[in-house]
């Protein structure tokens, strides 16, 4: 595997399910990003872990939990959702130094979330 | 007023011909600037990055960012229908590494 992976690819969930994304990167990277995507929209930060520490929450509705268990993997935890959080929600990463995590950012491809 | 404006498009084009997309912002503090290629059903990935103000060529592609002007542009020359795609651009400041996005443009390059 190379780049920034994503599980699953695509994901129905009901408004009372609990789910989870998950996110690796195989660059050696430190800093680790989560976004959504919608329509018409620009692409939104939620999240940002710069040496596995969360360093951004962009005002985020707590159903939505992320989990950086290390540099590597990425998880977003999802619960009780709401129709309008159907979107594509990527991943990236992006080398780090002194805590700055660096402009280059990698995306993986992407969860494409449906809220029914 | 939007921290980036673009323009959603879509744009269509025959191959060959030279295309012109644009952003504009609002924020003096941006000093990075960045454009991201997009595949239907693949993530962003990074095409072109300027740091201020000035021109960068790399193959077919021209990146331009006029600060005075607040406007930055990505050229394709000689578009293959492989150019088809959603052209994000992204900014940041000096010392705030957040990237903000435009909405995108859809090319279709049609052979």
């Amino acid at each position: 595997e190379t780049g920034v992976t994503q599980t699953p690819r695509h994901l129905v969930m009901g408004m009372t399910n609990k789910k989870s994304l998950k996110c690796e990167q195989h660059l050696g990277h430190n800093a680790m990003y989560w976004y959504k995507q919608s329509a018409k929209k620009p692409l939104e930060l939620m999240f940002v872990y710069n040496f596995k520490e969360q360093t951004e929450n962009n005002s985020v509705p707590s159903r939505f939990s992320p989990e950086c268990p290390n540099s590597s993997h990425l998880f977003l935890h999802l619960h009780t959702l709401q129709p309008e959080d159907s979107a594509l929600y990527l991943c990236a990463s992006s080398q780090a130094r002194r805590a700055v995590p660096s402009y280059e950012q990698y995306f993986g491809p992407g969860t494409r979330l449906t809220v029914t | 007023q939007k921290e980036v404006e673009q323009d959603p498009g879509p744009l269509s084009v025959p191959e060959g011909a030279i295309v012109s997309l644009n952003c504009t912002y609002s924020n003096s503090a941006f000093q990075y600037f960045m454009w991201y290629r997009q595949y239907s059903r693949k993530g962003p990935e990074l095409l072109m990055y300027t740091y201020s103000s000035g021109n960068k060529e790399d193959g077919r592609f021209t990146a331009q960012v006029d600060k005075s002007s607040k406007y930055i542009s990505l050229f394709i020359r000689d578009s293959q229908p492989s150019d088809s795609a959603t052209y994000l651009c992204a900014m940041r400041g000096g010392s705030n590494y957040k990237l903000t996005f435009g909405k995108g443009t859809l090319l279709t390059v049609n052979p």
